[in-house]
């Protein structure tokens, strides 16, 4: 099995509908990540969480919010998704420190129409 | 604007080649990161480098970090069709809480 698991690994969602992205970790990390991928922009950081009770936005927060359900768990919704939200996504979890490696997730690829 | 500017955003080459690929920023890093990207698969870890002007050596992959920690550099030398990918440096940002950024990825194709 995966370390990191994203679910689903791929949705078409309606303009305007609610959808939710699961990551779940048994790397036993207290960090998770939530990156958003598109082409010619690389990876873009849209919240971070460094433990169970912390939340952080990142660069493009606008439009999504998390959940961080335990220590294993950060989930990614987008309230009302617009087809400029069409992108690929991935989770990642991290151990604290400077330098540690970031564990990704196989991506869910999420189409808005 | 991104944080780290990546340099090229596409580069294809013959089999045999040399390339270097740069990753380019105003800020200061406590560390930055080499990832390797397959299609449908997320980003994987090739090197991290931590100290200023450290270079480190991946078989014919070589890192190099910058002096003052605001950039980095990715070496090939003798490129294979193996080494095709998308290639994306990241940083642990130093004035971001230690969050991880990316640059916008090189993507490499090495032809036969």
């Amino acid at each position: 099995d995966a370390d990191v698991t994203q679910t689903p690994r791929n949705r078409i969602t309606k303009t305007g509908k609610r959808i939710m992205l699961e990551c779940s970790q048994t790397k036993g990390h207290d960090r998770m990540y939530w990156y958003r991928q598109d082409p010619g922009l690389g990876l873009r950081l849209i919240y971070y969480s460094f433990d169970v009770k912390d939340i952080n936005k990142g660069e493009i927060s606008d439009g999504y919010s998390v959940s961080r359900q335990a220590q294993a768990k950060f989930s990614l919704s987008l309230e009302s998704a617009i087809p400029n939200q069409t992108a690929l996504y991935f989770c990642a979890t991290s151990a604290p420190g400077m330098n540690t490696e970031a564990f990704f997730g196989q991506g869910t690829r999420l189409t808005v129409v | 604007t991104q944080l780290l500017e990546q340099s090229p955003q596409f580069l294809s080459i013959q089999e045999g080649e040399n390339l270097t690929v740069y990753c380019n920023s105003s800020s200061v890093f406590s560390s930055l990161q080499w990832y390797r990207q397959e299609p449908g698969e997320g980003p994987v870890l090739l090197v991290t480098v931590v100290t200023g002007g450290e270079v480190k050596k991946l078989k014919r992959l070589t890192f190099q970090f910058g002096d003052a920690r605001k950039d980095s550099s990715l070496h090939i030398t003798a490129a294979q069709p193996g080494d095709t990918g998308l290639y994306l440096c990241a940083g642990a940002w130093v004035q971001g809480a230690q969050k991880l950024v990316f640059g916008q990825g090189t993507r490499l194709t090495i032809n036969p």
